[in-house]
């Protein structure tokens, strides 16, 4: 199993453009997450999922949409990338829920650089 | 509103010595508590979860935590530090409201601790 892949690894965007970041995982989970880590800051939640064809807001879901057409799917999309944009994503996926104690499933996260 | 504090953003050990790394969390509502670690440009591992059975919880690699209740705290220890444990390590909660459509799913991070081992 391949787990939780994420693609791409890397991007540079300019201020104003546009990119999808997609998630997928092969273990069958029906919850999906996107995180982004920042210096000093921890994780945080942007959206979420809790099976094909919904989606939720996070903590800070501001400047991004995404969509999870495919149970194995979860895309992020920036529609105007922004300096503040800058960041590491991660995707994350788990069973679903039990009261929220199951194991979250990171990938290895996108750096995006936005200029 | 739940929150997790990590106390020192980092921590210097000798190798060989006693690894302590603090968390403090605030729920309202009986949590979940875990501690991820993350190597150099990698993604996030789960070492150790506490879903309210033992309050000692053991993890991976030799890694250790307690829940303590009446201090609100779930400290990550380890007896003797090994160069390989140089890493982030992030505590996180969740809880059950959170899963029962009251609010954002998902976990909160504390901002993480990098720990570092001396030779």
């Amino acid at each position: 199993n391949a787990g939780v892949t994420q693609t791409p690894k890397f991007r540079v965007l300019k201020t104003g453009q546009s990119m999808t970041l997609l998630c997928a995982q092969d273990m069958n989970h029906e919850y999906m997450y996107w995180y982004r880590q920042d210096p000093g800051m921890g994780l945080r939640l942007i959206h979420y999922s809790v099976g094909e064809g919904t989606t939720a807001k996070g903590e800070v879901p501001d400047g991004y949409n995404v969509s999870r057409l495919k149970k194995q799917n979860f895309l992020l999309g920036l529609e105007s990338a922004a300096p503040s944009q800058t960041s590491v994503y991660f995707c994350a996926s788990s069973y679903g829920t039990s009261g929220g104690q199951e194991t979250q499933y990171f990938g290895p996260g996108t750096r995006l650089l936005v200029l | 509103a739940q929150s997790v504090t990590q106390l020192g953003s980092h921590v210097s050990v000798s190798e060989g010595a006693l690894v302590l790394l603090r968390c403090n969390y605030s729920s309202s509502v009986p949590p979940y508590l875990f501690w991820y670690v993350q190597y150099p440009n990698q993604g996030l591992q789960l070492l150790l979860k506490y879903t309210s059975a033992a309050t000692l919880v053991k993890g991976i690699n030799g890694f250790e935590a307690e829940f303590k209740k009446s201090e609100t705290s779930f400290h990550l220890t380890k007896p003797s530090a090994h160069m390989s444990d140089a890493a982030e390590y992030f505590c996180a909660v969740s809880d059950q409201r959170s899963h029962s459509g009251g609010g954002a799913d998902g976990l909160t991070f504390g901002k993480g601790t990098h720990l570092i081992i001396q030779p």
